[in-house]
C-alpha cells in the first residue's frame, strides 16, 4: 500500500513556462514533507521541505504548496529550465518513530524542453 | 561542509557471492545513518538507519545487513546474494532531530 503517490510517471514543460509536479499522501500522521531531484547514476538531491503547520515555501524559483485537507502538495518550477530536467521525489515523514524514515513516491521525470 | 561518499560506483556479482558496500560521512560528528534502495520502477526504500555507533535498526526482512563500526562509517553486507538483490544501493546521512537526508551518490549492484 503506498503512502505517498506521484501519479504523474513524467512530465514535459517548454523551457520558460511553470512545471506543476503533484504527490498525494495517504497517512495523516505525516507532518513533515520534502522534495528532492535525482539525475541519472547520482543520488537524490535535496530541494526543498516543508512543515505541516505550513501550506507554502518558497525558494527561489522553487514553491511547494501543502493542502492537508487533500493530504496533497505540489512542486513548481517558475521559470523551469533545461538543467531541471530530471527524477523528482516527493516524500513524507511522520511523528515519531524512526527519525529518518521517510517515504518515498515513486517519482516524476520532467522534461524542460528548450 | 559535509560530504558523504560511497563506493563502488558500480558492481556486478554472481549469485551466491558476498557484499560489502561502504559509505563514510565527513565534516558532522554522530550522524543518522541510512541505506536506501531503488529497484527498478520503484521508489526508495528504506533498508537499515542507525542513531550511532553499533545501533542498526532494520526496516524491511532481506538477505542484508548492515553494521555502523565507527560513528561517520555505515556498511552495507551480504553473506550470498540473490537476484532479487539487484538494485541501486543509497547511503544517506542526517543531524540528529528533523533535518533533510542527505544522500550519497549510489551503488549500482546486478547480480548475475
Amino acid at each position: 500500500d503506498q503512502q505517498v503517490k506521484q501519479n504523474s510517471p513524467s512530465l514535459s514543460v517548454q523551457e520558460g513556462r511553470i512545471s506543476i509536479l503533484n504527490c498525494d499522501y495517504t497517512n495523516s500522521m505525516f507532518d513533515y514533507f520534502l522534495w528532492y531531484k535525482k539525475y541519472p547514476a547520482e543520488g537524490p538531491t535535496f530541494l526543498i521541505s516543508i512543515s505541516s503547520i505550513k501550506d507554502k515555501n518558497e525558494d527561489g524559483r522553487f514553491t511547494v504548496f501543502l493542502n492537508k485537507s487533500a493530504k496533497h502538495l505540489s512542486l513548481h518550477i517558475v521559470p523551469s529550465q533545461p538543467g531541471d530536467s530530471a527524477v523528482y521525489f516527493c516524500a513524507a515523514r511522520g511523528r515519531g518513530g524512526s527519525q529518518g524514515n521517510l517515504i518515498f513516491g515513486k517519482g516524476t521525470k520532467l522534461s524542460v524542453k528548450p | 561542509s559535509q560530504t558523504i561518499h560511497q563506493w563502488p560506483a558500480t558492481l556486478v556479482q554472481p549469485v551466491g557471492s558476498p557484499l560489502s558496500l561502504e559509505c563514510t560521512v565527513e565534516g558532522t560528528s554522530n550522524p543518522n545513518l541510512y541505506w536506501y534502495r531503488q529497484a527498478a520502477g520503484r521508489g526508495l526504500q528504506l533498508l537499515f538507519y542507525s542513531v550511532g555507533i553499533g545501533q542498526i535498526s532494520s526496516e524491511v526482512p532481506q538477505n542484508l545487513s548492515a553494521s555502523r563500526p565507527q560513528d561517520r562509517q555505515f556498511i552495507l553486507s551480504s553473506k550470498k546474494l540473490l537476484l532479487s538483490d539487484s538494485g541501486f544501493y543509497l547511503c544517506a546521512w542526517s543531524s540528529q532531530g528533523r533535518s533533510p537526508l542527505h544522500f550519497g551518490n549510489g551503488t549500482r549492484l546486478t547480480v548475475t
